[in-house]
């Protein structure tokens, strides 16, 4: 299958400083990636769905100037936490299709821990 | 809207026994249903699919899923696990036409020896 793949896989950060997460499709061109949140033990919850070219769509109560999302190609797809706090802290994992319906595989990246201090 | 849930939270079998964990859904029509397995610290591997057609699905790694319309569930099944199976179970739906997944809550699986 396709892969996706995302970096860094941890991460530790001060508080209120800023950290980048990537998410790379490296052998399929992604027309849609998603963003989500897992606490632990808990579900994936979707903090966002990103087209190419254009301005992610946030989900109810995702605050879309913390989590800045970028998805610049059809490759690449950035979410900046943005003056992190230790409530920030997760597991945040993206994923990545080729179309557009849901019956389109979505490929997941391997997550990435982040830790704020 | 579209729902899910997963009734049980841990799952403890022996190794070489039968599985079964349950997923039941909310949709008002018939659904895209998906399985994934989750390691620790890792992202989701796609197991099955269901979009339409035959009601039994088969998966990677031997496991296998039913559709059942008029119980709204999607279980899935494994004649016998192995140890290499332990992970965490998560059942979605997605919605003919949109492309955001809902998942479950998750199934944590442990396999005694």
């Amino acid at each position: 299958g396709a892969v996706v793949s995302q970096h860094p896989s941890w991460v530790i950060c001060k508080s209120g400083t800023s950290v980048k997460i990537e998410c790379r499709s490296l052998d399929f061109q992604a027309t849609t990636m998603f963003w989500y949140r897992q606490f632990p033990k808990q579900s994936l919850m979707l903090m966002a769905t990103s087209n190419e070219g254009s301005k992610a769509t946030y989900e109810q109560g995702v605050e879309k100037d913390k989590f800045l999302i970028n998805h610049a190609s059809l490759t690449l797809s950035t979410l900046t936490v943005t003056s992190a706090h230790p409530e920030d802290s997760s597991f945040y994992i993206c994923s990545a299709t080729q179309g557009r319906a849901s019956n389109t595989e979505a490929f997941f990246g391997q997550g990435t821990r982040l830790t704020v201090v | 809207a579209q729902s899910v849930t997963q009734p049980d939270i841990h799952i403890t079998v022996s190794e070489g026994a039968s599985l079964e964990l349950r997923c039941n859904y909310s949709y008002g029509a018939t659904p895209y249903l998906f399985w994934y397995v989750q390691s620790p610290g890792q992202g989701l591997q796609l197991l099955l699919k269901y979009f339409s057609g035959d009601t039994l699905v088969q998966g990677i790694k031997g496991f296998e899923a039913e559709f059942k319309r008029s119980q709204s569930s999607f279980n899935l099944r494994k004649p016998s696990v192995h140890w290499s199976d332990a992970a965490e179970y998560f059942c979605a739906v997605g919605a003919p036409g949109n492309e955001k997944l809902t998942f479950g809550t998750g199934t944590r699986l442990t396999i005694i020896p």
